[in-house]
């Protein structure tokens, strides 16, 4: 049973540029969650989703930041029109079913992206 | 908002030795986990160790063992038997009850000496 997959593992924009980050939940994983990471910082969450809904962007900023699961497919977080504070690393994590304890909860190794 | 203070940026511990990670958090809710994550340099967040608040007992996976003072709202982690493979970023980590959301402190880097 693979783990959760992220891909690319690194990504290389330039300002202005899109980035396309994605995620596949481990299998029989219907609950994805996107973190970041910016240097010397812990994670921080941006979003939750599940199957086709957003359940909380509470973390996502505003303008730029998009995100998706479809019902078929990974989960793609989207970056349009990058700048060099995007720079981060990227996480997903997935879990079968919300309401936790989050024992249940598995981190991908996330997606490096730097901004030129 | 809650917040988790990791005050330790680096720790270092002798092979086989003890070495207490601390952290602390901020929260008014009563219904909340805490845990432990080990980010190697592969980047790959492992989950540690967890404890659910309402225990009272202290949580413990092998030579991994929390101190859980609630009323202090502290949270240590003791890594035991230290081994050059626990060498790693070990982030502290808070959640409410339901809310599907983890907040981390900064991280504190541990190294293992040979």
């Amino acid at each position: 049973n693979a783990g959760v997959m992220q891909n690319p593992r690194h990504l290389v924009r330039r300002r202005g540029q899109e980035a396309r980050l994605r995620c596949s939940p481990m299998k029989g994983h219907s609950h994805v969650y996107w973190y970041r990471q910016l240097p010397e910082e812990g994670l921080k969450f941006m979003v939750y989703l599940q199957k086709e809904n957003i359940i909380d962007e509470s973390g996502m900023p505003k303008e730029r930041f998009s995100a998706e699961f479809p019902k078929e497919g990974p989960s793609i977080l989207r970056i349009q029109q990058v700048v060099r504070g995007d720079s981060a690393a990227y996480f997903c994590a997935s879990s079968p079913a919300g309401g936790l304890p989050n024992e249940k909860l598995f981190f991908g190794s996330g997606t490096q992206l730097s901004v030129l | 908002a809650q917040t988790v203070t990791q005050s330790q940026p680096e720790m270092s511990v002798q092979e086989a030795e003890t070495v207490t990670l601390s952290c602390t958090y901020d929260t008014s809710e009563s219904d909340y986990y805490l845990f432990w994550y080990k980010q190697p340099p592969s980047r790959q967040m492992i989950l540690v160790i967890r404890q659910e608040a309402y225990k009272q007992q202290n949580a413990t996976e092998n030579r991994f063992s929390v101190n859980f003072q609630k009323a202090a709202k502290s949270f240590s982690l003791k890594i035991s038997d230290s081994q050059l493979g626990d060498a790693a970023m070990y982030f502290c980590a808070y959640e409410q009850g339901g809310s599907e959301k983890l907040v981390f402190g900064k991280g504190t880097k541990l190294t293992v000496n040979p």
